[in-house]
């Protein structure tokens, strides 16, 4: 089983549209959680942290439930811009210090 | 800004050749990363470093090897180029961020193997 399981997609959606992404993670001793974007053929860049309290910026948020070991993605009134990989990021702490175990991302496409 | 460079953007090379990968980071960070990342595998760690002259194996270190004689600059080593290696390389600094070390990325390396 992999330690960081997302849904690869892709996802279809209408400009406008509401998406959810979610990801499960297996180690319960992670300690923090991001989600990153991945544009075509180019480096993956942090798109926001995730907090147990849940946090928004403009019109994506992000939840973490602990007790299930899954973390959620929403955006809303989707933009062609939006199309990406969206990749969800676990860190622990480990013996040489914080380590990031990575999702295989899941692929957004908007459509006109 | 977190500036990470990577020495070539695409680049081939034949099986056997000896291939060197270069990274640098602007920002004085101790943590420098080196990933791969292939379709439907994501991204997997294959060398880190916390330290000058230190290293640790990631996830699948066979075949690589690394360097870090400066702070600032983490170098991929494939000894023996194999067509298994074909893939895109990711290098990346860690730094702070409320707690938790998050990750800037260089822009990779699309390395072909022929």
């Amino acid at each position: 089983r992999k330690e960081v399981e997302q849904d690869p997609g892709p996802f279809n959606v209408p400009e406008g549209a509401t998406v959810a992404f979610n990801c499960t993670y297996s180690n319960s001793a992670s300690q923090s959680f991001f989600w990153y974007r991945q544009d075509c053929r180019k480096e993956p860049k942090l798109l926001m942290s995730v907090y147990s309290s849940g946090n928004e910026d403009g019109r994506f948020t992000a939840q973490l439930n602990r007790a299930s070991q899954y973390i959620s993605l929403l955006i809303r009134d989707s933009k062609l811009s939006d199309s990406a990989t969206y990749l969800c990021v676990v860190n622990m702490w480990g013996n040489a210090g914080n380590m990031l175990t990575f999702g295989g991302g899941t692929r957004l496409m908007v459509k006109p | 800004d977190v500036k990470v460079t990577q020495s070539s953007r695409y680049l081939v090379k034949r099986t056997g050749e000896k291939v060197f990968l270069e990274c640098v980071q602007d920002m004085d960070h101790e943590n420098m990363f080196w990933y791969r990342q292939d379709p439907g595998l994501g991204l997997r760690l294959i060398y880190f470093s916390y330290d000058v002259k230190m290293k640790e194996k990631g996830d699948i270190p066979e075949g690589y090897s690394v360097s870090r004689e400066k702070k600032e600059r983490f170098s991929l080593i494939l000894e023996s180029a194999s067509t298994n290696q074909t893939s895109m390389y990711l290098c990346a600094s860690t730094r702070p961020l409320a707690g938790a070390d998050t990750q800037y990325f260089g822009p990779g390396t699309r390395l072909t193997v022929l």
